[in-house]
């Protein structure tokens, strides 16, 4: 059963970087897709960004409302993607998931999850 | 960008009862819509997935339904452990996007 698991500071200053790491185990990062999710209670679940294992690899795709602001990239030595985000504002404190798709982009949902990190944003 | 809207909100109900969640899409999304269920302090667990397949893990008192825009989750039988939020999740196109949340509770 593969496992994910989150790592990365628990607190950024504003302007910083957001930097978070998913840890797969259990499973190989390649024939999948691979998602970074956030949430918190004002705007609920947001998709961040993805990338592509299975298709064309490396592929990725971000949401137009953080494209400018993130990047998403795999280490398949480590079994490992990552997320960084920059320009961080108290905006963007939340819970922060890295999720294995379940099947394509179009099909089958987001099928494993993280256990999430808290990320806050503070100075 | 594709709006999904979920009703309702909150829902309170009973051990045993048939509770029935609503998710509308704000244009056609076919059968590429998902649920899933979420604990207080848990990440979201993918419940049913393109509209009425259900996870293996899912009791069978689970089901989904619909297509197009219109799209219902419905609990026959609450158990205890059914208690929780339930969100739908849109993956026609990017950038996929959640319902809001029904929050269900213990009447």
């Amino acid at each position: 059963q593969v496992q994910l698991q989150e790592s990365g500071p628990g607190l950024v200053e504003p302007s910083e970087t957001l930097s978070l790491t998913c840890t797969v185990s259990g499973g190989s990062i390649s024939g999948y897709y691979w998602t970074w999710i956030r949430q918190t209670p004002e705007k609920g679940l947001e998709w961040i960004a993805y990338i592509d294992y299975l298709f064309h690899i490396g592929t990725t795709k971000y949401n137009p409302s953080l494209r400018s602001r993130v990047t998403i990239s795999v280490d398949t030595s480590k079994s490992q993607f990552s997320l960084k985000l920059s320009s961080v504002t108290a905006a963007d404190t939340a819970v922060y998931y890295c999720v294995r798709h379940l099947d394509s982009p179009n099909s089958g949902g987001f099928g494993n999850w993280g256990q999430g990190t808290l990320v806050t944003v503070s100075s | 960008d594709i709006q999904v809207t979920q009703s309702p909100s909150s829902l309170s109900a009973s051990v045993g009862d048939r509770v029935t969640i609503t998710c509308r899409a704000s244009q056609n999304i076919n059968s590429y819509l998902n649920w899933y269920q979420q604990k207080p302090g848990h990440a979201p667990k993918l419940l049913i997935y393109t509209a009425s397949i259900l996870q293996s893990w899912v009791p069978s008192r689970f089901s989904g339904s619909g297509s197009g825009t219109d799209f219902t989750l419905t609990i026959n039988g609450l158990q205890p452990e059914d208690f929780a939020t339930y969100y739908c999740h849109q993956c026609l196109s990017l950038p996929y996007s959640f319902g809001q949340g029904t929050k269900l509770d213990i009447k």
